[in-house]
């Protein structure tokens, strides 16, 4: 069975410019997340997807956005670019939500802003 | 809010030691808790999870006891490898609304194992 799959490993954009990140989640996964891996920041909750609908969202500001699409697929985008984004970017999913579901992770996308 | 607080490192040890690494939290009611490690240049692996006090969860020889009177889960191994050496993190997904369905992460134990 496939895991989580992200695209693309690497990613380097200009500051002001918009990144556009993608995940695919395990077959049969509704719920999709996304955590950001800055260095010295430690791993951090950005988003929360299921059943295409935004659960809930971390404290980050609203140029982090992102979708989930019919296929339980999902999409992060980032705009107007700060050096701070740069990042490992991990997506995760899960069964249904559920409160006690265990998250599997993808291997990231390392996003670099100069 | 939900905290998890991870034993500084980082940790270095011989092949065939013991290994623990302490984690304690803070959170109402009956968090999940897991232990994730990551591999230099991968993502996250989930290695154990337990759901209620008392339960333990193992793996790959990790064991890790969900101890609710302590807030603690610590991860101990009892004969570490080369192989094992990794960055090690402490997780909880806590139940109330504001924390849904997030994990909160420890800051990460990076373990090295020297043969």
């Amino acid at each position: 069975e496939a895991g989580v799959t992200q695209s693309p490993t690497h990613l380097i954009k200009t500051r002001g410019q918009q990144a556009t990140l993608r995940c695919s989640p395990i077959s049969g996964h509704t719920s999709v997340y996304w955590y950001q891996q800055a260095l010295g920041l430690g791993l951090q909750f950005l988003l929360w997807y299921d059943e295409g609908e935004e659960r809930n969202r971390g404290n980050f500001p609203p140029r982090f956005s992102g979708r989930q699409f019919p296929n339980y697929s999902s999409e992060l985008n980032v705009n107007a670019l700060e050096l701070e984004d740069s990042a490992l970017y991990l997506c995760a999913s899960s069964l249904e939500g559920g409160l006690r579901n265990e998250q599997y992770f993808g291997p990231g996308t390392r996003l670099t802003v100069t | 809010g939900d905290s998890v607080t991870q034993m500084e490192g980082p940790v270095t040890l011989s092949e065939e030691a013991f290994l623990t690494i302490n984690c304690t939290y803070t959170a109402t009611g009956y968090p999940s808790l897991f232990w994730y490690v990551q591999y230099p240049g991968e993502g996250l692996q989930l290695l154990l999870k337990a759901t209620k006090a008392d339960d333990k969860g193992s793996n790959k020889g990790f064991e890790a006891t969900y101890r609710k009177e302590t807030t603690s889960f610590h991860l101990e191994k009892g004969s570490v490898q080369v192989s094992d050496s990794a960055v090690y993190f402490c997780a909880l997904i806590g139940v109330s609304s504001g924390s849904a369905r997030q994990l909160t992460f420890g800051s990460g134990t990076q373990l090295t194992v020297l043969p």
